[in-house]
């Protein structure tokens, strides 16, 4: 099966900073990487999918890279929004959809 | 806008099977594909299967054959069976549309507890 792994498991940061989180998988998974956020209480939230693609609404301070094994997720400038805990997920094959252990965001 | 609503127990007894269904609103379940996914309290999320609106339908290994998961177009739901539930089955249960490789939109999420 295909693990995920990110770091770091939390970090704090400033509101402007400039955040990343890395997410790395066990074996070859293309560009099938997506990035959520999710809220206390709340459902997790699409942020990019296909290792850089920009969902729909969302902001352009949040980016995506990365291909294989590698990928990096970039908050350009951190807002007061955006503390929130972060996941990755890989789609490849069964199980078809793992996630990583997400990377949690809070106030320095 | 499509919404997600998933309904259903907040608790179950050990050893039995747990229901939950999914409303789907403001758009159709044809040509899509619709998943479960979980999250226990405090930790991170598993998926648990998909399934076509045509009917055909693809698991996580790791549950053993526990979980199946049916369409009811008619009705545009979807719906999860999770037998033999254990405490390690407590989570939040939320059903998701999926874009091919992602997870485009949630359900706001059901606490189930498993508990005699």
């Amino acid at each position: 099966d295909i693990q995920m792994t990110q770091s770091p498991s939390s970090l704090s940061a400033s509101v402007g900073d400039r955040v990343t989180i890395t997410c790395q998988a066990t074996q070859d998974v293309s560009h099938y990487v997506s990035w959520y956020q999710q809220k206390p209480g709340k459902a997790p939230k699409l942020l990019i999918y296909d290792a850089s693609d920009l969902e729909a609404g969302v902001p352009a301070r949040f980016r995506g890279s990365g291909s294989g094994t590698d990928f990096t997720f970039t908050i350009t400038s951190l807002q007061p929004d955006d503390f929130a805990t972060y996941y990755c997920q890989q789609y490849d094959t069964l199980p078809l959809f793992t996630f990583g252990p997400g990377t949690k965001v809070d106030i320095k | 806008q499509v919404q997600l609503q998933e309904s259903g127990p907040g608790l179950v007894k050990p050893s039995e099977t747990l229901s939950l269904t999914c409303t789907v609103s403001g758009g159709s379940l044809t040509n899509y594909y619709w998943s479960w996914i979980r999250q226990p309290p405090g930790k991170g999320l598993e998926w648990i299967g998909y399934i076509y609106y045509s009917g055909s339908a693809h698991y996580n290994p790791s549950l053993k054959s526990r979980a199946t998961i049916s369409v009811d177009t008619s009705n545009n739901q979807f719906s999860l069976k999770l037998t033999s539930m254990t405490a390690a089955d407590t989570a939040v249960y939320y059903c998701a549309r999926v874009i091919t490789t992602h997870f485009e939109f949630w359900g706001q999420g059901n606490l189930v507890t498993v508990s005699s």
